[in-house]
């Protein structure tokens, strides 16, 4: 069974740069074909997707935000990391991780998100 | 402005028929990439519904179908129950900019 979950802070003051960590359990980082990407969801608006990691250790970022994230994997620890630098009131949202498989069952599909991470940034 | 379009809102009575549809362009949709869907109840986070333009992933009722033509897709849900009142999102990859997209979301309203 593959489970996914968000941890970070709530709370991110303008300015300063957001970590959050995705934990997963129930496939590796390290097999091939397997992804594992970052999601955001303003209050009351779409989703918005934002980055990417392969288990080749691939990325791709969205264009508007590229020069903002940062994407890494850690596969012993089963976890991935997405850092958010210069963070602004609009960048409040909840932020979902999700798996994602380029083959087999439910090939190129986010299948399974994590229950989301809600951050507010204010001052 | 989401870079495939959906009607924001869509309502049916219960065991009626309804379908959103899903709006992209040559570089995504029309592009040959393949369109996923997602349903979102009020408070949770999404969950797959149709992936690959018309398949359904375990568990999911055979009351929803995708299907894909052109630059568009389609979500239709027959039999509608209240537990179908959701938000839901259509998803593709973009060439041009190398990005995976969502659509705005469409609000299903069981009447």
């Amino acid at each position: 069974q593959i489970t996914l979950k968000e941890s970070g802070p709530m709370l991110v003051q303008p300015t300063q740069t957001l970590t959050l960590t995705c934990t997963f359990s129930g496939f590796s980082l390290s097999t091939s074909g397997v992804t594992v990407g970052w999601i955001r969801q303003p209050p009351r608006k779409a989703l918005e997707w934002l980055a990417l990691i392969y288990w080749n250790d691939d990325k791709r970022y969205s264009p508007s935000l590229k020069s903002r994230l940062t994407i890494t994997k850690d596969s012993s620890k089963n976890q991935v990391v997405l850092t958010m630098t210069n963070m602004d009131p609009v960048d409040t949202a909840t932020y979902y991780c999700a798996h994602r498989s380029t083959s087999g069952q439910n090939a190129n599909a986010f299948d399974i998100w994590g229950q989301g991470t809600m951050v507010t940034v204010s001052s | 402005q989401s870079v495939l379009t959906q009607p924001p809102s869509v309502s049916g009575a219960p065991g009626q028929r309804v379908t959103i549809s899903c709006t992209g362009s040559s570089s995504n949709i029309g592009a040959g990439y393949d369109v996923h869907w997602y349903q979102q109840l009020p408070g949770t986070a999404p969950k797959l519904l149709i992936y690959g333009n018309t398949n359904r992933p375990s568990g999911v009722p055979d009351r929803f179908s995708g299907s894909k033509s052109g630059t568009s897709a389609s979500l239709a849900i027959t039999g509608l129950q209240a537990e179908d009142e959701a938000d839901y999102y259509c998803q593709s990859h973009d060439g041009s900019l190398s990005r995976w997209v969502f659509g705005g979301g469409t609000k299903l309203t069981v009447l």
